[in-house]
């Protein structure tokens, strides 16, 4: 089975720190994509960052980075100087290569406190 | 580039109608997912169109259907509508070939109440 969890219902950081959002996931398969994706009230779901199983080197993407874990299956997101705008639903979610659908987890609030 | 977009914004039904959802996809893209988000959860796969075809399905009743034109743009239908189909209907587009898929870009969504 493919599953996503996302252990951390809500998070909150002050404004210009740092938070670390915590995502595992399951999956027999050994090529995958994992994604972390940003919803706000606005409701599109808008792509953070990518990072392909395959590569071993984190991906980072300005203030955003992963901690990519493959033997223990975890994918967290680092974001560095959040900002107010950063308030968001984050969702953790991967896919198997050549595979149709995205696998997400159930989210993890973050509130950007002035 | 044009992104991802869907019409209606919001939609209001009542229980045993039917309603069709529309999305046009990303330009430079031939695949469109579907997705089911219910209030407090993440979205949950409902099928994918790749090249006019249905190219997998999720965890749906057959009352759950679509179509994708020769633009690449998709329909969402549902039919007989339940109260259980109130939800946010995300639609992502991707550039796909057969075996591989890239990453997906939504959409703003659909808000649909079924009363």
């Amino acid at each position: 089975a493919q599953t996503v969890t996302q252990s951390q219902p809500e998070m909150s950081v002050q404004e210009a720190e740092t938070v670390t959002l915590s995502c595992t996931y399951d999956t027999s398969e050994s090529d995958y994509y994992l994604f972390w994706y940003k919803q706000p009230p606005s409701r599109q779901m808008i792509l953070v960052i990518r990072q392909e199983a395959y590569k071993q080197q984190n991906a980072t993407e300005n203030r955003f980075s992963v901690n990519f874990q493959k033997a223990a299956k975890s994918f967290s997101l680092k974001i560095s100087d959040s900002q107010l705008g950063d308030a968001a639903m984050y969702f953790c979610a991967f896919h198997t290569t050549g595979a149709n659908n995205l696998f997400f987890g159930t989210g993890t609030r973050l509130t950007v406190i002035p | 580039e044009t992104g991802v977009t869907q019409s209606p914004t919001h939609l209001i039904k009542t229980r045993g109608q039917q309603v069709t959802l529309r999305c046009s996809s990303q330009s430079g893209h031939n695949t469109v997912s579907w997705y089911q988000q219910a209030l407090g959860q993440g979205p949950q796969f409902i099928f994918q169109y790749y090249r006019e075809e249905e190219n997998g399905r999720g965890n749906f009743p057959p009352r759950f259907s679509g179509l994708q034109f020769p633009n690449y743009s998709s329909e969402l239908n549902v039919n007989a509508l339940e109260l259980d189909d109130s939800a946010l209907y995300l639609c992502a587009s991707s550039w796909g070939g057969v075996g591989k898929q890239e990453t997906q870009y939504f959409g703003p969504g659909t808000r649909l109440l079924v009363l």
